[in-house]
């Protein structure tokens, strides 16, 4: 079965710089490939979404890419802010638009931007 | 605002007494799903319902009955918890048209199974 595999570590940036998460996935690759933010004590919210044949993906701060030879997809987040302190979830997604598919996440890794 | 609105959010019962967390969407999507989530093992599907009185079996579904007998509502019932139901619960839809899967999710119910 496919497996997701994001950093379990928490990762803790400065405010300004560049973050970057890292999904890597196995077996073969999804048709679709999301990015979800989770507050504590809150439900995922949708950020980004890639499909199999797009290398890049950008929404105002936001850059995702998608290397399915490498069975990768990494998350950046530009000029970061604390407000941007979250957990992000990957999720895979296998099947065509409007199917019985569904979403298989990954664990979530935990971002901390500090002032 | 567009919304999936669960209740209870919080909730503490005993082992064995039958409780139902309601799941409503307003967004008239015609697919609804319910999912927990644990620590170290990340969100995992219960249950599903692709419309009306269509519903199937996630990745977890030992414990758990649900009904889909309007599309705005999806409850998930546990007919006699145990302290392994313990979980923090999301219910999430989707509509089902051309393009990805994107779910809205709920804020979240915690359920804690004494």
């Amino acid at each position: 079965s496919q497996k997701i595999e994001q950093n379990s570590e928490a990762l803790n940036i400065q405010e300004g710089k560049t973050a970057t998460l890292t999904c890597n996935y196995t077996n073969y690759s999804p048709a679709y490939l999301q990015w979800y933010r989770q507050d504590p004590g809150r439900g995922p919210v949708f950020l980004l979404l890639i499909r199999e044949n797009e290398k890049e993906k950008r929404k105002e701060r936001l850059k995702v890419t998608f290397d399915t030879t490498l069975k990768q997809s990494l998350f950046h987040i530009t000029a970061s802010q604390p407000a941007d302190s979250a957990t992000y979830l990957c999720a895979l997604d296998m099947g065509k638009a409007g199917t019985a598919s569904k979403l298989t996440f990954g664990t979530g890794t935990r971002l901390q931007v500090t002032l | 605002e567009a919304q999936v609105t669960q209740n209870p959010r919080y909730l503490i019962t005993v082992t064995g007494k039958k409780l139902t967390v309601t799941c409503s969407q307003n967004m008239n999507h015609e697919y609804m799903s319910w999912y927990r989530q644990d620590p170290g093992l990340g969100l995992r599907q219960i249950y599903y319902s692709m419309n009306v009185e269509v519903t199937d079996k996630g990745d977890v579904p030992e414990g758990y009955k649900v009904s889909r007998k309007e599309k705005r509502n999806f409850p998930l019932i546990l007919e006699s918890p145990s302290p392994n139901q313990t979980s923090l619960y999301f219910c999430a839809s989707r509509k089902d048209r051309a393009g990805a899967n994107v779910l809205t999710f709920g804020a979240g119910s915690r359920l804690t199974v004494l």
